[in-house]
């Protein structure tokens, strides 16, 4: 089983400030998943990264997939209380599976005005 | 925009009951999921379904849970014998196959099922 670390567990920044978080493994994926939860809700789907080397940007989140695709970063420009949530990354955990998604334990990042 | 929709939103049991989960996945996937997570843990991995049967399952899919399709639309998940450790939320995900993209999953809101 694949374990995926992500760092840090907990981000704390004031409003207008830059963050990244890190999701990080010593297995190859074929692709990984991001997604934000917010207290008592499912997760929410942001991104799925394919290709090693890959960035993908949805407004003011930058997603980017390691070379190896052993690693995952998720960046945010100019944070806004809005972005506020648990940020989980998560992959299919074999190769031959069915979608079945191992998940980490989550970035929780809170923004405040 | 399409979403997966669950019910109910909380249920309360007591130990020993049945409970009967329900989920409504986007009417274009195939393939359908239940996750759970117990609070304060990780997502975890619980079932997939696909044709009528199901594809994987984890170790926490005992014989004491079921899932079954029973028409075109609703996916359930069925705990014969409540215990008090099945007291988590419960996720219902449905995707369709993207080939190299895999399994792009979408989460419904979730149940909490609380034993008692």
């Amino acid at each position: 089983t694949q374990l995926l670390e992500q760092s840090p567990q907990f981000l704390s920044i004031q409003e207008g400030e830059n963050l990244t978080v890190y999701c990080n493994s010593s297995s190859v994926f074929s692709s990984l998943q991001w997604y934000r939860q917010e207290p008592g809700e499912g997760p929410v789907l942001l991104v799925t990264v394919v290709t090693g080397g890959e960035v993908k940007k949805l407004k003011r989140l930058t997603f980017q997939f390691g070379d190896a695709r052993k690693d995952s970063s998720l960046h945010i420009t100019a944070a806004q209380p809005g972005d506020t949530g648990l940020y989980l990354c998560a992959v299919d955990s074999t190769t031959d599976s069915w979608g079945k998604l191992q998940f980490g334990a989550g970035t929780q990042v809170v923004v405040t005005p | 925009e399409p979403e997966v929709t669950q019910t109910p939103s909380h249920q309360v049991t007591q130990m020993g009951q049945e409970v009967i989960l329900r989920c409504v996945p986007i009417s274009n996937h195939l393939y359908f999921y239940w996750y759970r997570q117990i609070l304060g843990q990780k997502v975890e991995f619980l079932v997939s379904f696909y044709n009528n049967e199901i594809s994987e399952k984890s170790e926490i899919f005992d014989d004491q849970f079921s899932v079954e399709r029973p028409d075109g639309s609703n996916f359930t998940l069925k705990i014969r014998s409540t215990k008090l450790e099945d007291s988590a939320m419960y996720f219902c995900a449905s995707s369709e196959y993207l080939g190299t993209g895999g399994y792009e999953q979408y989460f419904g809101p979730g149940t909490r099922l609380t034993v008692t």
